[in-house]
């Protein structure tokens, strides 16, 4: 059974950092690419971030690029999103998400997993 | 952010069927991508409902399907049941540097 459990979410304050995880198992974790989705409370689903299966390919949204820097560790089954210059804008769910395919910014081109989700809040 | 358009609310008794559509341009659906279709039940994470147009994983009801047809795709619920209630995106990938992956501005499915 796949299972992906996000940790990390927190209350921080406006410019601060901070890393969302995401542990992954029961599929070949080094095999897919990865992705985040949020979601602000009340709104909808908006794409964050992917990374390919072996961390050579990434891409941002405009929201957060530059901001933020996804990574992965194959030897630990884990995703990490590492969130600097945070804005109350960026207050949402964080969901950590496997593709189908094994790589970004290519068909197939979809979300087959989610996990439960983290929740982010910037606020002072 | 979302670039795919649904309407905001659709409502239909046990048993009915509905629809959701979601309208897109030639920079995502109309370049020929395909459309996929995610569940999101009160509190909890999406879920994958089709896939590829109008493939079901495993597991999803066949009273669920879906439809694609240029720049635009369609969401049937046929048979409409209580456990159905729940909002509805789409999601394509599109022609953008910045914005790869698109996703519909969702959908809330009430049961009445």
């Amino acid at each position: 059974e796949v299972q992906l459990v996000e940790s990390g979410g927190d209350l921080v304050q406006p410019g601060r950092s901070l890393t969302l995880s995401c542990e992954a198992s029961g599929f070949m974790f080094d095999d897919y690419a990865m992705h985040w989705v949020r979601q602000a409370p009340g709104r909808g689903l908006e794409w964050v971030s992917g990374i390919s299966w072996d961390g050579s390919s990434v891409a941002y949204g405009d929201s957060v690029k530059g901001r933020f820097t996804i990574s992965r560790d194959n030897a630990k089954n884990s995703l990490h999103l590492q969130m600097n210059s945070l804005r109350p804008e960026d207050t949402a769910f964080y969901y950590c998400a496997k593709d189908s395919g094994d790589t970004v910014k290519a068909e197939p081109a979809l979300f087959e997993y989610w996990g439960q989700g983290s929740l982010v809040t910037v606020s002072s | 952010q979302s670039v795919l358009t649904q309407p905001p609310s659709v409502s239909g008794a046990p048993g009915q069927r509905v629809t959701i559509s979601c309208t897109g341009s030639s920079s995502n659906i109309g370049a020929g991508y395909d459309v996929h279709w995610y569940q999101q039940l009160p509190g909890t994470a999406p879920k994958l409902l089709i896939y590829g147009n109008n493939n079901r994983p495993l597991g999803v009801p066949d009273r669920f399907s879906g439809s694609k047809s240029g720049s635009s795709a369609s969401l049937a619920i046929s048979g409409l049941q209580v456990e159905d209630e729940a909002d509805y995106y789409c999601q394509s990938y599109a022609n953008s540097l910045t914005a790869p992956y698109v996703f519909g501005t969702g959908t809330k499915v009430t049961v009445l």
